[in-house]
């Protein structure tokens, strides 16, 4: 059983870069076919997938976000990143990391983390 | 851009039985999308329902299904409970992406 948890700043300005990291626990990060991706969703609205990286290194994104987002993964510290760069007040959201073994049937999530983009 | 088009709002009877839908807008959705459905209650992370347009998990309660109906997933909740009352999205996969529906309201009256 995985279990994941979103840390970064809760607060970021307009113009810069926001960025998360996602730690993965309780399984082995690197050996299993994982894909690992980031979900939103902006206060009182719906879901948005933002994209996702598969344990080889490629990647997925929303075509919408595509020129904006970064994923990484570092395997030594059971880790996986989200940049998102040029951020504006749209960006405001909870920011859910997910493992997940392909097409979503088995899945872990985060519990969220709130975002803000304010000045 | 794909959007998935979800019904915005359904209100049903306790006991009763409700379907909620899930259109593409790239045409019918079919098992090759593998349609998620995904239930939401207010301050709390999505719990997943169905994978794979019928497939549910270890913690899906029998009352809801997921299928395919005219062209579209949807999600059937029957002997509904008011502790249904939530909000519920689909999502489907276009080929390594994923998108998420608008969402259903589900209201329990």
């Amino acid at each position: 059983q995985l279990q994941l948890q979103e840390s970064g700043p809760g607060l970021v300005k307009p113009s810069e870069t926001l960025s998360l990291t996602c730690t993965v626990s309780g399984g082995s990060f690197s050996s299993r076919s994982y894909y690992w991706a980031w979900i939103r969703q902006p206060p009182g609205k719906g879901l948005e997938w933002i994209g996702n990286m598969y344990y080889s290194g490629t990647t997925y994104y929303n075509p919408s976000l595509k020129s904006r987002v970064t994923m990484s993964v570092d395997t030594s510290k059971n880790q996986f990143s989200l940049k998102l760069s040029s951020v504006t007040a749209a960006d405001t959201a909870v920011y859910y990391c997910v493992g997940e073994n392909g097409f979503f049937s088995e899945q872990f999530w985060g519990q969220g983390a709130l975002v803000t983009v304010s000045s | 851009q794909t959007v998935v088009t979800q019904e915005p709002s359904l209100t049903v009877s306790p006991g009763g039985t409700v379907t909620l839908t899930c259109a593409s807008s790239t045409g019918a959705v079919t098992s090759g999308y593998y349609p998620n459905w995904f239930q939401q209650k207010p301050g709390q992370a999505p719990r997943a329902l169905i994978y794979s347009t019928s497939n549910k998990h270890s913690w899906t309660p029998a009352r809801f299904s997921g299928s395919l109906l005219g062209g579209k997933a949807a999600l059937t909740l029957s002997g509904v409970r008011p502790e249904d009352e939530a909000d519920y999205y689909c999502l489907l996969y276009y080929g390594g992406a994923y998108v998420f529906g608008t969402g259903t309201k589900v209201t329990v009256l």
